[in-house]
């Protein structure tokens, strides 16, 4: 059963527009997440994060937020440009998987920026 | 730069023939991870390395091992691949302590 959901594969959003990305989660144990990005033949690199004590974090033109009463999360991208087009996957660590961590990751979102 | 290199990139073999994966990095990274990506899935922990101490996920199977010789290098043994083990294979890394990983460019591995 998938404990990180990625329910949309793919997103398409005209450039200069606002993509919102969507995750949600089934583990109340999940304390920290995070947003990765691949490029085709490359492979994911860290984008952003966001502990669960915070409700929002924002870096340049990536903001994530977390609602987790709601146990959902979104990152939102704002201007979109044609460079952001790419597989996005969220990630969670579970509190309970020891200091390390291991992540859960969601099944990702093909991301298509217009020009 | 600082890095996680696999190689192969691609790796064909035949069905039931060994085949081994590799992964090294440049980053000193404490823990070394390897993921099983199949089409439109998501990556899957197959096991990690926190420094010499092998951690295996319950549900990997046996035909999957790994090996780290030291702390740059880390090779992933399917010993006797099957049509399902077909996948992108993902290594990545993370310094102790910390949740964000770096990921290296995967080994698709086909199987025929």
């Amino acid at each position: 059963d998938q404990q990180v959901k990625q329910n949309s594969p793919s997103l398409s959003v005209q450039e200069g527009r606002i993509s919102i990305l969507n995750c949600d989660y089934t583990n109340s144990m999940f304390d920290y997440f995070l947003w990765y990005k691949k490029y085709p033949a490359e492979g994911p690199t860290f984008l952003i994060s966001i502990s669960s004590i915070k409700d929002k974090n924002e870096d340049g033109r990536f903001t994530v937020f977390l609602n987790k009463s709601a146990k959902h999360l979104s990152l939102h991208i704002v201007p979109s440009q044609p460079g952001d087009s790419a597989v996005y996957f969220c990630a969670a660590r579970s509190v309970d998987r020891g200091s390390q961590g291991n992540l859960i990751f969601g099944k990702g979102t093909k991301l298509s920026v217009k020009p | 730069d600082a890095m996680v290199i696999q190689n192969p990139r691609y790796q064909v073999t035949q069905f039931g023939k060994p085949v081994t994966l590799s992964c090294s990095q440049t980053l000193n990274h404490n823990v070394m991870y390897w993921y099983q990506q199949k089409s439109s899935q998501a990556p899957k922990l197959l096991f990690h390395y926190y420094d010499k101490d092998f951690n295996n996920e319950a549900d990997t199977p046996d035909n999957f091992q790994s090996r780290r010789p030291n702390t740059s290098f880390c090779f992933l043994d399917i010993r006797s691949p099957g049509l399902g083990d077909a996948a992108m294979y993902l290594c990545a890394t993370s310094p102790l302590n910390t949740y964000e990983q770096y990921f290296g460019p995967g080994t698709r591995l086909t199987v025929t």
